[in-house]
């Protein structure tokens, strides 16, 4: 149990354009949902948190212009990198957590290149 | 935020040896957790230790809530056991620690 999945899971883009990443709880209900964005050998670093039905919460230094994040159901969240320049270029991984775990789940994670 | 120290973060063990990595953290944390990243990226969780000992396997693991610090054991490591590991933990968001990269050569 406990699976996320993440699509696409690489994907290249041209500059100016935007980038949809869906994230889904297969097998339960995830009341919250993390974007958490990752460079090469480094740590990741969590981008925003959202809730199902709420607006998201961001951290500090993250445009929430630029990277929209939606919550519509317990089961998806959607990323979307809006003009994608080569700058946001990062492997993107979200997470879920459900109504009665305390556990958080990782998808496999979406590679973004902006050309 | 909460700071959260890895340590060491660099490891290379020979096939079959033993190893502890450590987690600090500068805060109280809950959910705090462990999790394996694979080279192609997918993060594997390991134990959810908020507190106490848990074992699984080769790999056990150890969190003293009141001194704030978590320790990993691997057992008769494999090749398999490379890539990085991270603790993590946060009142509501989790907070990821630097990594300890873990090298087993056969």
């Amino acid at each position: 149990g406990a699976v996320v999945s993440q699509h696409p899971s690489r994907v290249i883009c041209k500059s100016g354009t935007s980038v949809k990443i869906e994230c889904r709880s297969l097998d339960f209900q995830a009341t919250t949902m993390f974007w958490y964005r990752q460079f090469p050998k480094q740590s990741l670093m969590l981008m925003a948190t959202s809730n199902e039905g709420s607006k998201a919460t961001y951290e500090q230094g993250v445009e929430k212009d630029k990277f929209l994040i939606n919550h519509a159901s317990l089961t998806l969240s959607t990323l979307t990198v809006t003009s994608a320049h080569p700058e946001d270029s990062s492997f993107y991984i979200c997470s879920a957590r459900g109504i009665s775990r305390y556990e958080q789940y990782f998808g496999p994670g979406t590679r973004l290149t902006v050309t | 935020g909460i700071q959260v120290e890895q340590s060491p973060p660099d490891l290379i063990l020979q096939e079959g040896a033993n190893s502890t990595l450590r987690c600090n953290f500068s805060d109280s944390v809950n959910n705090l957790q462990w999790f394996h990243q694979n080279p192609w990226g997918q993060l594997i969780n390991l134990f959810y230790i908020p507190s106490g000992t848990k074992q699984n396997g080769r790999l056990s693991a150890t969190t003293v809530a009141t001194e704030r610090y978590s320790l990993l054991y691997i057992s008769s490591s494999q090749t398999t056991d490379s890539g990085v590991y991270f603790c993590t933990g946060g009142a509501n968001n989790l907070f990821f620690g630097t990594g300890t990269r873990l090298t087993v050569i056969p």
